[in-house]
């Protein structure tokens, strides 16, 4: 995939921090968090437009790298209403044409 | 505002058999894109509008057609399904140059 995403599954208690990682070989003009519930279509979190740009969302926090090839998605003092799949995607300039990572799938225990 | 909606939410098709899946958005939108999402594969680009009358291909366009006649609807047909497309279909739209995209809550597709 163009888009490596880290770890594919994560467990974690209630009140953990965690971390996810994208990385690419590819140069994007944009970045993007997303998550997936059960059911549902992907929501946007966090987009990314600058190189090393940091950017804050509540209790999620991300960056895009300053080669513009990597970013990760931090989520502080997690909640068990965070599960999800979580996906980064990058725009390579082309307009419409998004590029998504193979997800993160998060669980959190109560 | 209903957002971008999708019907049917499940559809069961034989090998073969031929199907739209619909898509509208209310917002004004002037790209829409249709992705499946396979597992462990995220989700894939199948084509993609950037407005009335113009559409292109993406990632895996092969066995899929769409059209794109109103900036509201964006169809996407399946011409001879194959047991190869089971899989879950979202549609999304985004503003002109604004990145991010808004998605439907999808259409469940097996095909036996």
């Amino acid at each position: 995939q163009l888009l490596e995403q880290s770890p594919q599954f994560l467990s974690i208690q209630e009140g953990e921090n965690l971390t996810v990682y994208c990385n690419s070989s590819s140069v994007f003009s944009s970045l993007q968090w997303y998550r997936q519930e059960p059911g549902e279509g992907p929501v946007l979190l966090i987009a990314l437009y600058k190189a090393g740009e940091l950017t804050s969302n509540g209790r999620l926090t991300a960056q895009f790298g300053i080669t513009r090839k990597d970013s990760f998605l931090n989520i502080s003092a997690s909640i068990p209403s965070d599960v999800g799949i979580y996906f980064c995607a990058g725009d390579n300039n082309a307009g419409n044409m998004l590029t998504f990572g193979g997800g993160t799938r998060l669980m959190v225990k109560p | 505002n209903a957002g971008v909606t999708q019907t049917p939410k499940f559809q069961v098709l034989k090998t073969g058999q031929s199907m739209t899946l619909q898509c509208a958005q209310d917002m004004n939108h002037e790209y829409m894109s249709w992705y499946r999402q396979d597992p462990g594969m995220g989700l894939r680009l199948i084509h993609y509008s950037v407005g009335a009358g113009i559409t292109d291909q993406g990632e895996v366009p092969n066995g899929y057609n769409v059209s794109r006649s109103t900036t509201e609807d964006f169809p996407l047909r399946l011409l001879s399904a194959a047991p190869s497309q089971t899989s879950v279909y979202f549609c999304a739209s985004s503003q002109q140059g604004v990145y991010e995209q808004y998605f439907g809550p999808g259409t469940r597709l097996t095909v036996t």
